[in-house]
């Protein structure tokens, strides 16, 4: 069974840069696995936020990017602002399923 | 704009039935494949499944086959989960997200609808 690792929990200092990272528990995220992110805040809905890797959704700050760090897919926030404390989600295609990561609290403080 | 609302959530026991339904407007319903994806209360996200366009080819999760029946209206503009034989592990908030195959990705996604599963 693939399981999509997410560290459990993160802090920055606003102003400061964070990224959080998307692995595999057998094997190399690449771009062939569509890597996308996803931010949650308590009782909404998921927002879209990276999609294919690198491609920001419509409207997401620029200091959200994407990309592939090592084995790993990441999400990198440069210049953390309050309002981006949330819980953040990795999403991995494997073909016929998705399997998402256990998600990402990050604190912003 | 693009907008996807479900409904039909509700308290329901263990081994019973319910239907969650996903209104979708502001884009060509028929054009594109679309997710259910749901969260247990304090949970991650867990991928339910996924229906193409056409309602040609269904995928499901493990947790779900075989108990569970994604659908789609498209003269409706509507995206049905049937859930069967439900089980405690099944209370969630269920989320309906449509699908944009050309980089493989879920958005926008529905405010969900939480369905309980208890005695």
């Amino acid at each position: 069974q693939t399981v999509v690792t997410q560290e459990p929990s993160f802090s920055v200092s606003p102003g400061g840069t964070v990224t959080l990272t998307c692995g595999l528990s057998s094997g190399s995220v690449s771009t062939n696995y569509y890597p996308s992110w996803y931010q949650q805040t308590p009782g909404q809905a998921p927002r879209t936020l990276i999609y294919n890797t690198k491609i920001r959704s419509s409207g997401v700050p620029d200091r959200f990017s994407g990309s592939i760090l090592g084995n790993k897919a990441a999400l990198t926030i440069t210049g953390a602002q309050t309002d981006d404390e949330s819980d953040y989600y990795c999403v991995l295609s494997m073909g016929s399923n998705w399997v998402f990561g256990g998600g990402t609290k990050l604190t912003v403080l | 704009q693009v907008q996807l609302v479900e409904s039909g959530g509700g308290v329901v026991q263990p081994g019973s039935s319910l239907r969650v339904s996903c209104a979708a407007s502001g884009f060509t319903f028929s054009s594109y494949g679309m997710h259910w994806v749901r969260q247990a209360p304090g949970k991650g996200l867990e991928w339910v499944a996924l229906i193409w366009s056409n309602g040609s080819k269904k995928y499901y999760g493990d947790s779900v086959k075989g108990r569970f029946t994604i659908s789609r209206d498209n003269s409706k503009n509507m995206l049905n989960l049937q859930m069967n034989n439900l089980r405690a592990e099944d209370t969630a908030v269920y989320y309906c997200a449509r699908w944009a195959e050309d980089n493989n990705w879920f958005d926008p996604w529905g405010q969900g609808t939480l369905v309980t599963v208890s005695s």
